[in-house]
């Protein structure tokens, strides 16, 4: 069974920092795209970043450009979000997910609240 | 950066009616490289249809999804109790947008 476990969420204050991860098993995690995606009620579903296989290859969306670093540890079957200079808009739900014609697993969810 | 539309934002049906759930993109969604997806309260999305299309793995064959370039539908042939959710659209084909959902209630 594919699955997906995220953790590493909590309450932050503006300007910290949180990194989240994610465990994959039930596939082999090394052959696919993986991606972060986060939703808010104000925003909705965001797509956040995503690397390719070996990890080479990152994108961001731009409001999290050079704050947010997406990474993956193929021999652990891991995935990282490290989230630097939090902001209050960073307040989200953060789900890992399998990159495949969308996205066709996804983790449990990971709450993120950025507050003073 | 493709903005997807979707209407209506909340549909009041009965179970056994049938639902049809539209998306509209901005621009040319190359490739027809659209998804829907279902979302429940607590739980993660979860993939219905791909490439505007093709259904995934076990889903129902009440669910189908149709059209191409920037107009796109999600129609529930007959919406059982557990249909009753948010339903979103997502482009996959420039970088990845998502619509801001469709709820489908009970009337």
């Amino acid at each position: 069974e594919v699955q997906l476990v995220d953790s590493g969420g909590g309450l932050v204050q503006p300007g910290g920092s949180l990194r989240l991860s994610c465990v994959a098993s039930g596939f082999s995690f090394r052959s696919y795209w993986m991606s972060w995606v986060r939703q808010s009620p104000e925003k909705g579903l965001e797509w956040v970043a995503n690397l390719n296989e070996d990890g080479s290859k990152k994108y961001y969306v731009d409001s999290v450009k050079g704050r947010f670093t997406i990474s993956r540890d193929n021999a652990e079957k891991s995935l990282y979000l490290e989230m630097n200079s939090l902001r209050v808009e960073d307040t989200a739900v953060y789900y890992c997910a399998r990159d495949s014609a969308g996205y066709d697993a996804w983790g449990q969810g990971a709450v993120v609240t950025v507050s003073s | 950066e493709i903005v997807l539309t979707q209407s209506p934002g909340t549909l009041s049906l009965s179970p056994g009616e049938r639902a049809t759930l539209s998306c509209r993109a901005s621009q040319t969604v190359m490739n027809n490289l659209l998804v829907w997806y279902q979302q429940k309260p607590g739980q993660a999305p979860r993939r219905l249809i791909s490439g505007a299309s093709s259904r995934a793995s076990g889903i129902p064959d009440r669910f189908s999804g149709s059209g191409s370039g920037t107009d796109f539908t999600l129609t529930i042939s007959g919406l059982e109790p557990e249909d009753f959710a948010v339903y979103y659209c997502q482009q996959y084909a420039t970088l990845k947008t998502f619509g801001q959902g469709t709820k489908v209630e009970i009337k």
